[in-house]
């Protein structure tokens, strides 16, 4: 099974500050078969990037993913209110499709 | 709108059955695999089950921690997914999403890219 880890567990930021969330895989994730979710409380996940580095349909470009092989990262560019929420990375390239155990992003 | 609506949970005793549904609209639910997939606040989002397209046979996977005890069906008419949950541990108390599948012609399943909100499965005396 493939671990993901992502450290750390929270990043505590202002709005407009830049956000970096990393996500590790324990091997090869190939072709960037790596996605990035986001969650607010309450909420289901919702699909920002996929393939590593694609923005799925509606998501604001101040999101961005990038990397491949066994490190990946997400990268808001400028925090805005409703960005403050829990991140998760998803690999979907060897059964069972597993998930890193997500990044809070708060407010500082 | 494409949409997921996942219902059936609710409260059941270790070692009893539950049958959740999801069913879908917006979208040519046939076309698509589906995906069950749990959060706990301990273990954080657990990938638990898939079912194929008509397709593809309608074949199923499995987490190892499900597997034997839950059985992922669909009725491509009711445009509905369902988990079958039986010999149900109090690890399974989570809640339950499922999830559409993302299918690329070229390279096949890929992402989830419709989540449902969840219905909430506890298991306890």
């Amino acid at each position: 099974e493939t671990v993901l880890t992502q450290p750390p567990g929270t990043l505590s930021l202002a709005p407009g500050e830049r956000a970096t969330l990393s996500c590790r895989a324990s091997q090869s994730v190939s072709a960037g078969y790596l996605a990035w979710y986001q969650q607010k409380p309450g909420q289901a996940p919702r699909l920002l990037i996929y393939g590593a580095s694609n923005r799925a349909t509606g998501i604001p470009d101040r999101f961005s993913g990038s990397g491949s092989g066994t490190d990946f990262t997400l990268t808001i560019s400028r925090l805005e209110p409703e960005d403050f929420a829990v991140y998760y990375c998803q690999q979907y390239f060897t059964s069972p499709w597993t998930f890193g155990q997500g990044t809070k992003v708060e407010i500082k | 709108e494409v949409q997921l609506v996942e219902s059936g949970g609710g409260l059941v005793q270790p070692g009893g059955s539950l049958r959740l549904s999801c069913t879908a609209s917006g979208f040519t639910f046939s076309d698509y695999y589906m995906d069950w997939v749990r959060q706990t606040p301990g273990k954080g989002l657990e990938w638990v089950g898939r079912s194929t397209n008509k397709a593809d046979s309608y074949t199923t996977d499995y987490a190892a921690s499900v597997k034997g005890r839950f059985t992922i069906s669909r009725g491509d008419s009711q445009n509905s997914v369902y988990l079958q949950m039986s010999s149900l541990k109090t690890e399974d108390t989570a809640v339950y999403y499922c999830a559409r599948v993302y299918y690329d012609f070229w390279s096949g399943p890929r992402h989830m890219d419709v989540w449902g909100k969840g219905t909430t499965v506890t298991v306890s005396s």
